[in-house]
């Protein structure tokens, strides 16, 4: 089976930029987390959804993330304006009810 | 207070070894779950092992053990016989609560060194 897929991999803009990460669930999941990590501060849950629906935000750092899931089969985390300080690792992780989370391979962020 | 506490920055292990990560952890819930993450250089998160609070056996996975002492709140992580391939972060994290869903807190991580 395939895992959680994430895309692009690697993303090195410049500051201003619109980013955009996107996020392929395991089929059959009905939870998605986006995550961010840096040495600094760890690993942080920016949001999560059940069935689609955003539960809790309440990690996003700011109005500049935004996230969406259309659908069961696709999440996108938005951050625009990027600015240096959102370099990071971006992960999704999923999850069938309170089965562990599997999470997907990260994109890794650079702004410049 | 932390939630989840991993106060081993580093940990060095020879080949063939057995190893012990120690993870303690904070809640007043009486049904909480503990999982164990494994991070390799090359980025991935990989899960491990899960223990619930009620579970009355400790979690093992291949040469994977979890020995829970719920009284002391710890939940350390046991790797027998070391592989070089065991090299990598290991993230120790919590979810608490029985009723509804609850997210999962992370400890800061392990590094762990395993040598030839």
């Amino acid at each position: 089976d395939a895992g959680v897929i994430q895309s692009p991999r690697h993303e090195v803009t410049e500051m201003g930029q619109e980013v955009t990460l996107r996020c392929k669930p395991i089929s059959g999941h009905d939870y998605l987390f986006w995550y961010r990590q840096t040495m600094m501060r760890g690993l942080e849950l920016l949001i999560y959804f059940n069935n689609n629906v955003p539960i809790d935000d309440s990690g996003m750092p700011e109005d500049r993330f935004s996230a969406k899931m259309p659908n069961a089969s696709f999440s996108t985390l938005k951050i625009q304006p990027s600015e240096p300080r959102d370099s990071a690792v971006y992960f999704c992780a999923t999850a069938e009810g309170n089965q562990p989370q599997h999470f997907g391979d990260g994109t890794r962020l650079s702004i410049l | 207070a932390q939630k989840i506490t991993q106060t081993q920055p580093g940990m060095f292990v020879q080949e063939k070894e057995a190893v012990t990560l120690d993870c303690t952890y904070d809640t007043s819930d009486q049904s909480y779950g503990l999982f164990w993450y494994k991070q390799p250089s090359s980025g991935e998160m990989i899960f491990l092992i899960y223990q619930g609070s009620y579970d009355e056996q400790n979690a093992t996975e291949g040469r994977y053990s979890l020995n829970f002492q719920k009284a002391r709140k710890s939940a350390n992580l046991v790797i027998s016989a070391s592989q070089l391939g065991d090299s990598a972060m290991y993230f120790c994290a919590m979810r608490e609560g029985g009723q509804g869903y609850s997210t999962l807190t992370f400890g800061k991580g392990t590094m762990l060194l395993v040598s030839p």
